[in-house]
């Protein structure tokens, strides 16, 4: 069964900085593409990261270009999102997503249970 | 960008009722879309993928259609456990982006 378990969520104040883990396990690690999804509080769901399976690409909204960071360690099979400069309107939940199929990146099946961050002073 | 405008964005129906969900995007992108079903406090959880394809374990209540730009989420007989909120998602290019949602309300 195919398991992914954020953490690193929590209060930051603004500017500062924060990096959310994601634990995954039932797959093999380095055949997908893997993603982070937030989602604002009482708000729509926003594509934040993706990289690839190979690890050879990543992609970013404008919204967090030059910001965040995504990457993958692929010795503990986890996922990361380093976030810098972190700013009010980054407060959301943050959920990882496993691709559903291998060699893609295009569908986001499972999701995460999700990490709450909250940038406020 | 491509944009994803789903209409409506609240809709309320009655257990056993026929209920279709549409999402428009402001470019083709073929059949390259999604839909999720998300309840609260809980994440979203793929339904539909490649504009009409069902995902494992979903029921076959839910089905999509659609190509180009314009995309239809139907469910055949709306059943309680029904009541969430549903996105559609374009994997046409990057960045991804999502519908703002359509919330389902069971009467």
């Amino acid at each position: 069964e195919v398991q992914l378990l954020e953490s690193g969520g929590g209060l930051v104040q603004p500017g500062g900085s924060l990096r959310l883990s994601c634990a995954a396990s039932g797959f093999t690690f380095t055949n997908y593409a893997m993603s982070w999804v937030r989602q604002a509080p009482g708000k729509g769901l926003e594509w934040v990261s993706s990289l690839t399976g190979s690890g050879d690409n990543t992609y970013y909204a404008d919204s967090v270009k030059g910001r965040f960071t995504i990457s993958r360690d692929t010795s503990v099979n986890t996922l990361y999102l380093q976030m810098n400069s972190l700013r009010a309107e980054d407060t959301a939940v943050y959920y990882c997503a496993k691709d559903l199929y291998s060699s893609s990146t295009n569908w986001f099946d499972p999701w995460g249970q999700g990490t709450l961050v909250t940038v406020s002073s | 960008d491509i944009q994803m405008t789903q209409s409506p964005s609240s809709v309320s129906a009655s257990v056993g009722d026929r209920v279709t969900i549409s999402c428009r995007a402001s470019q083709g992108i073929a059949s390259w879309l999604a839909w999720y079903q998300q309840k609260p406090g809980k994440a979203p959880k793929l339904l539909i993928y490649a504009a009409s394809s069902l995902q494992s374990g979903v029921p076959s209540r839910f089905s999509g259609s659609g190509s180009g730009t314009d995309f239809t989420l139907t469910i055949s007989s709306l059943q309680p456990e029904d009541s969430a909120t549903y996105y559609c998602q374009q994997a046409s290019s990057f960045p991804r982006t999502f519908g703002q949602g359509t919330k389902l309300e069971i009467k």
